[in-house]
């Protein structure tokens, strides 16, 4: 089964508007991390946030917004009023204390930003 | 300079030849990562390394070879090449500690087995 899904393969938005990336995981473990990568069109993998299974506290940097909820095991990522060089592929990924630093990625994202 | 370096950037082979992949750091991590990344599959572990002496499989290990030289190098080796292994491939390193540690990536190799 997979770990990490996201089942928003692509996405297409008008610049300035908000997008929001969903991110669903699955695990036994009690404690466990959650990361987003961006990729941009050049390829590399630009790690964006990391957050642990004990801090359910969203976090904010700039335009960018992670909302963190147990309950519905999902970490959603939010852009706020999108630019053009927000256009990548992003990933969400799970690392589990009992695989011990094993990382599960989601399939991916496709945002494009239009101008 | 970049802490995470991969060679060759891109690299052109065919059918059944033997091609390493390179792999270097310079932040001082202990553990080492291989993964492959396909279209529309996200990315998948190749090999891991926790330590100059531990090396482990991980989820698509068949085909592929890996050598930890020192701590700070980690290649990947296609023994026999096949056209399904052309991917986008990537180094990552990670601390060692808890477990849970971000594991930072290295600009990517992009293989093509013709």
């Amino acid at each position: 089964a997979q770990k990490v899904t996201q089942a928003q393969t692509e996405i297409s938005v008008v610049e300035k508007e908000d997008v929001t990336l969903d991110c669903v995981y699955e695990t036994r473990d009690t404690t466990y991390y959650l990361f987003w990568y961006k990729q941009p069109p050049s390829g590399e993998l630009v790690f964006l946030i990391r957050r642990n299974s004990f801090d359910e506290q969203n976090e904010i940097s700039g335009r960018y917004s992670w909302n963190f909820q147990k309950s519905t095991s999902s970490f959603n990522f939010t852009i706020t009023a999108s630019q053009v060089v927000d256009s990548a592929v992003y990933f969400c990924a799970l690392s589990e204390a009992y695989t011990g630093n094993q990382f599960y990625f989601g399939t991916g994202t496709s945002l494009t930003v239009i101008p | 300079d970049a802490d995470v370096t991969q060679t060759p950037r891109n690299r052109i082979t065919k059918t059944g030849k033997r091609i390493m992949l390179e792999c270097s750091q310079t932040k001082g991590h202990d553990r080492m990562y291989w993964y492959r990344q396909d279209p529309g599959l996200g990315l998948r572990l190749i090999y891991y390394s926790f330590d100059v002496k531990d090396i482990n499989k991980g989820e698509i290990s068949d085909g592929y070879s890996v050598s930890r030289q020192a701590q700070a190098k980690f290649s990947l080796s296609l023994e026999s090449a096949i056209p399904n292994q052309t991917a986008l491939y990537f180094c990552a390193t990670s601390t060692s500690g808890t477990g849970l540690e971000t594991q930072y990536f290295g600009p990517g190799t992009r293989l093509l087995v013709l």
